[in-house]
């Protein structure tokens, strides 16, 4: 069964700083992978995603990840962080749940509490 | 559109309670899902849907029902509450998108309090 870990609980970056956030997937496939963002009392907003081709994705709000198939990786970054940015963020992994096509069903991370201080 | 909706926003239900959780999506997205988040421990499929009178089980489907009548709705049916089902609720949709995986889509999610 696939599984997704995020090390950090909790991240304290100061703003305007650079930020990582890192994620590890086990999966026997390729996988399909995703970063999502969740602000206090919100529903999940997807950043970016992974399917093939390039390593490096670009997302919204001034978001990267890079895939590392042989670190089994998908971290998340961003050159500068604004106090906007303070939120929950996941990593999940795509499996293919259903056989008569398609892939379904996401398996999240637990999650990292980013906090921005000023 | 209105994207994926999901009513009530909140609820507190007694032990033994039964209620529908409901979700609705204008997109014509034929995937639907519903998952539940515990703090700490990240989000849980519970059933999918991949299209109207189709549903499987998730990760986590003891206590729920689904059904799913309308490519639009898919409600989610808590027959007798307990308190281990205490969690904020997630209804997401999905559609094909060319590629063999299919983007999801979240609702604002349903807070649910059983005492």
């Amino acid at each position: 069964a696939q599984s997704v870990t995020q090390p950090d609980i909790h991240i304290t970056v100061s703003e305007g700083a650079s930020l990582e956030l890192r994620c590890n997937y086990s999966y026997g496939a390729t996988p399909y992978l995703f970063w999502y963002v969740q602000s206090p009392g919100q529903g999940l907003q997807l950043l970016l995603k992974y399917f093939s081709g390039d390593t490096l994705v670009q997302g919204i709000k001034g978001f990267e990840a890079e895939f590392k198939r042989s670190q089994s990786s998908f971290n998340l970054r961003k050159p500068s962080v604004h106090w906007s940015d303070a939120a929950e963020y996941f990593c999940a992994v795509g499996a293919l749940v259903y056989s008569g096509g398609g892939a379904d069903g996401l398996t999240f991370g637990k999650g990292t509490h980013l906090i921005i201080q000023p | 559109n209105a994207g994926v909706t999901q009513t009530p926003k909140f609820r507190i239900l007694k032990i033994g309670q039964s209620m529908t959780l409901q979700c609705a999506q204008d997109m014509n997205h034929n995937y639907m899902y519903w998952y539940r988040q515990d703090p700490g421990m990240g989000l849980k499929l519970i059933y999918y849907s991949v299209g109207a009178g189709i549903t499987d089980k998730g990760e986590v489907p003891n206590g729920y029902n689904v059904s799913r009548s309308t490519t639009e709705d898919f409600p989610l049916r808590l027959e007798l509450a307990a308190p281990s089902q205490t969690s904020v609720y997630f209804c997401a949709s999905s559609y094909p998108s060319g590629t063999s995986y299919y983007e999801q889509y979240f609702g604002p999610g349903t807070r649910l309090t059983v005492t």
